[in-house]
């Protein structure tokens, strides 16, 4: 079965650092575009970036550029999003999902809530 | 940057009602188009790629359409399980692209 399967629920201080994951299986992970997306309470999609794996290529909107990270460990097939120091505004679920063809998305991960507060 | 508008931002309809959502990119994005469906709780599912192309496993019932830079998805007969919120995303420049506002779809 093709799959992301995404890490589990975090709750952090404003400052604090964080990483999460996302994993793909059941395809050759080297060759799809992995994205990032942000939803935030009650909102829409928004997109973050977006990284290839076989080479690390990564591309970020200009919202999210310098604010998080993207990265990648191909040989254990994860995508990571990381943030140095996060906000209260951090506040979301955030999702990977896998391209597939015209720039749709057709495997998503289960999201991760990220809940960011004093 | 391109902009995709998606309109309207909800509607109300009865099952069996077709129901179109339009999405309008703000300069030509040939067929680098795509419709999610969201329910709460889930992740989006993907419904329609290239514009037009049905997504393996979604029903008959939904398909997509372009006429220059206006985007269509069409639901020919809402069925219960389609009360979600709908949302059309642009690729042209790809690997940068942009979602647009989405659309929820609710019971009359």
């Amino acid at each position: 079965e093709v799959q992301l399967v995404q890490s589990g629920a975090e709750v952090k201080k404003p400052g604090e650092s964080l990483k999460i994951s996302c994993k793909g299986s059941g395809y050759s992970f080297d060759t799809f575009w992995i994205g990032w997306v942000r939803q935030l309470p009650g909102k829409g999609l928004e997109w973050m970036g977006i990284i290839y794996p076989a080479d690390s290529d990564t591309r970020y909107s200009p919202s999210f550029q310098g604010q998080v990270t993207i990265s990648v460990d191909k040989s254990i097939g994860t995508a990571y999003l990381q943030w140095s120091a996060l906000k209260a505004s951090d506040t979301a679920i955030y999702y990977c999902a896998r391209e597939y063809t015209k720039g749709g998305f057709d495997i998503w991960g289960q999201g991760t809530m990220v809940t960011v507060s004093s | 940057d391109i902009q995709v508008t998606q309109s309207p931002s909800s509607v109300s309809a009865s099952v069996g009602d077709r129901v179109t959502i339009t999405c309008r990119a703000s300069q030509g994005v040939s067929s680098w188009l795509a419709w999610y469906q969201q329910k709460p709780g889930k992740a989006p599912r993907l419904l329609i790629y290239a514009a037009s192309s049905l997504q393996s496993g979604v029903p008959s019932r939904f398909s997509g359409s372009a006429s220059g830079t206006v985007f269509t998805l069409t639901i020919s007969s809402l069925q219960p399980e389609d009360f979600a919120t709908y949302y059309c995303q642009e690729a042209k420049s790809f690997p940068s692209l942009s979602f647009g506002g989405g659309t929820k779809v609710d019971i009359e």
